[in-house]
């Protein structure tokens, strides 16, 4: 049983390229997030997914699109990299709405956007 | 709108002392209030959570936090720290029936032998 897992690690792009993150979950959850941490401002909500095929709009969600084509992962795509992104993102997922439940996190991914 | 207030930026704390990070929310309703802590390089991981019933909520690893309807506040403890919960720890809010969660900024802990 893995839990979440993040793909990938590391990444680094220059300014204008186009990548995914990958999230993956093993534990049947219904709700996934995508958020982004960044020193001194905690973590906020980019795009959330509540079942297979849906996707909603978070806190930040301008410049990432998301998809949820199968039940246990969740994309983040980021068009057109700006160096405002260069962030760490983290999924997360939760068997009911996070708002209420535990959210199961990944280790994140370190991007950096040059 | 909702908000969470974590008025530490940083705390230094020698091992052995107690601790008490503080968390004060904004909000119409009685939320639900998490804490997580996040170790360097990792992910973020559940210590405990309050809904309902008694105020005083245990957690993991020693730590229990009490809900202050009062003074709006979810103040997370541990009477005595370990180099181990050296860490960033985050308040986070929610209401009953939202997918969101509201994050406080954090507060990373330093322990000191």
């Amino acid at each position: 049983n893995a839990g979440v897992t993040q793909t990938p690690k590391f990444r680094v792009l220059k300014t204008g390229q186009s990548m995914t993150l990958l999230c993956a979950q093993d534990m049947n959850h219904e709700y996934m997030y995508w958020y982004r941490q960044d020193p001194g401002m905690g973590l906020r909500l980019i795009h959330y997914s509540v079942g297979e095929g849906t996707t909603a709009k978070g806190e930040v969600p301008d410049g990432y699109n998301v998809s949820r084509l199968k039940k246990q992962n969740f994309l983040l795509g980021l068009e057109s990299a700006a160096p405002s992104q260069t962030s760490v993102y983290f999924c997360a997922s939760s068997s009911r709405p996070g708002a209420t439940d535990t959210q199961y996190f990944g280790p994140g991914t370190r991007l950096t956007v040059l | 709108a909702q908000s969470v207030t974590q008025p530490d930026i940083h705390i230094t704390v020698s091992e052995g002392a107690s601790l008490e990070l503080r968390c004060n929310y904004s909000y119409g309703a009685t939320p639900y209030l998490f804490w997580y802590v996040q170790s360097p390089g990792q992910g973020l991981q559940l210590l405990l959570k309050y809904f309902s019933g008694d105020t005083l909520v245990q957690g993991i690893k020693g730590f229990e936090a009490e809900f202050k309807r009062s003074q709006s506040s979810f103040n997370l403890r541990k009477p005595s720290v370990h180099w181990s919960d050296a860490a960033e720890y985050f308040c986070a809010v929610g209401l009953f029936g939202n997918e969101k969660l509201t994050f406080g900024t954090g507060t990373r802990l330093t322990i000191i032998p």
